[in-house]
């Protein structure tokens, strides 16, 4: 499905509890991203990675982690910290240098706090 | 950081007719410029992008130009048809700084017929 998968798409959680969103590529890129879509505020940098192991916040890292642990793939939780996780959230991987190019959007997985 | 604003927020405009959709950037050291199509349900998916070198890219119906003195970017649609109804975010990045791109609010385009 366009070499980025999320899964799941629609994932329901009660409060208090973290959850863990997946992000897998073949498309061999070496930058991976995750935001966040809420109505009316468009896409918000959540954390970003280079390469392996490595991995930076982006402008809303507060209650989210990530880990880098195979070039594949790029997981999310989202932590009981966060005080508003109900939303879209959105997967990306781009290539190499100059970087930024050709970003790839996963499908999204949907997220609802109940 | 980068800040990028996006007007309008919502666009509607009769069939055959042309929409431009017109984003500011704040950071001058931004040199790539995107613009993504996102439909109701689907993915983001890239339609056009300008790097700072050039003025004005055109793709078929679709065509941005970009004025690096006034650090503004703007996406023209001509001819515009229904299945141009979807929300276009535009985005800028510093394609030497780690490549993470900045988005714009968005803006809903509804095409009637």
């Amino acid at each position: 499905d366009g070499g980025i998968t999320q899964s799941p798409k629609y994932l329901f959680r009660k409060e208090g509890q973290n959850v863990t969103l997946s992000c897998e590529q073949n498309l061999n890129h070496d930058a991976m991203y995750w935001y966040r879509q809420d109505p009316g505020q468009g896409l918000r940098l959540i954390y970003y990675s280079q390469i392996v192991n490595d991995f930076q916040k982006g402008d809303i890292a507060e209650g989210y982690s990530v880990s880098r642990e195979k070039k594949e793939s790029f997981p999310l939780t989202v932590t009981s910290a966060q005080k508003n996780p109900t939303a879209f959230y959105l997967c990306a991987s781009s290539s190499g240098l100059p970087r930024g190019y050709g970003y790839t959007f996963g499908s999204g997985t949907r997220l609802t706090i109940v | 950081g980068e800040n990028v604003e996006q007007h309008p927020s919502t666009l509607s405009v009769q069939e055959g007719d042309s929409a431009v959709i017109k984003c500011t950037y704040s950071d001058s050291a931004s040199n790539y410029f995107p613009w993504y199509k996102q439909e109701l349900g689907k993915r983001p998916q890239l339609i056009i992008d300008i790097r700072s070198n050039v003025g004005e890219k055109k793709d078929q119906r679709i065509a941005v130009t970009l004025n690096k003195t006034a650090k503004h970017f703007s996406l023209h649609i001509t001819e515009t048809q229904p299945e141009d109804s979807a929300v276009y975010f535009c985005a800028a990045s510093i394609t030497d700084s780690w490549g993470k791109l900045q988005f714009g609010a968005g803006t809903q385009v509804v095409v009637t017929p």
